[in-house]
């Protein structure tokens, strides 16, 4: 069965030092995969999706994640964190063709000045 | 702006209650979903409904109806609210059986007293 583990619940960062947060998946083939973000008290917004073609994806607000089919790990990276990355960050994957999602357990970025 | 809409965004029900939250997108999507988000545990699949005319029970469905009333529209019903049942709730849509990403509402915040 297909599961993505998110391996820090909690990363503290200082402003304008490089950004990673870490994913890794469990899949029989190479899956969709996707980074969303929720701001405190908002909805989740897609942040990025791998879906079998390059394997560096560029996301909105300078983020961006690399496939690595021999490390099952998709881990979003950001060169320089601004105070408004401070937010939870999920690791998601469709499983097979039923639509459903795979959430992991999110990832709260912390961001100081 | 097209996306995902979700009324109420607050709600505070006694104990015994009964209540519908609506979810409705523009988006021509076939399939639309109901999660619940609660502290440590990420988002949790309660129904979802791959088309219109179906509905299929996710993670915790206990407690909890839908309708996908058309092709634009999938309410959540509580019959009778239970503490248990204070949470956030999300409905999003996707096309391509969501290989493509899920649009998310922005959110229902319900406590039960």
């Amino acid at each position: 069965a297909q599961s993505v583990t998110q391996l820090d619940s909690h990363v503290s960062v200082s402003e304008g030092t490089p950004v990673l947060l870490r994913c890794n998946y469990s899949s029989s083939y190479s899956p969709s995969l996707f980074w969303y973000v929720q701001h405190p008290n908002k909805g989740l917004q897609l942040l990025l999706k791998y879906t079998s073609a390059a394997t560096l994806v560029k996301g909105i607000n300078g983020f961006e994640a690399e496939f690595k089919k021999s490390e099952t790990s998709f881990h979003l990276t950001k060169p320089s964190a601004h105070m408004s990355d401070a937010a939870e960050y999920f690791c998601v994957c469709p499983p097979g063709n039923t639509g459903k999602l795979i959430f992991g357990q999110g990832t709260t970025l912390q961001v100081k000045p | 702006n097209a996306g995902v809409t979700q009324t109420p965004k607050f709600q505070v029900l006694k104990t015994g209650q009964s209540m519908t939250l609506q979810c409705a997108q523009d988006m021509n999507h076939n399939s639309m979903y109901w999660y619940r988000q609660d502290p440590g545990m990420g988002l949790r699949l309660i129904y979802y409904s791959a088309s219109e005319g179906t509905t299929d029970k996710g993670e915790v469905p206990n407690g909890y109806n839908v309708s996908r009333l058309n092709k634009r529209e999938f309410s959540l019903r509580l019959e009778s609210a239970a503490p248990s049942q204070t949470s956030v709730y999300f409905c999003a849509s996707s096309g391509g059986q969501g290989l493509y990403g899920y649009t998310f509402g922005s959110g229902t915040r319900l406590t039960v007293v």
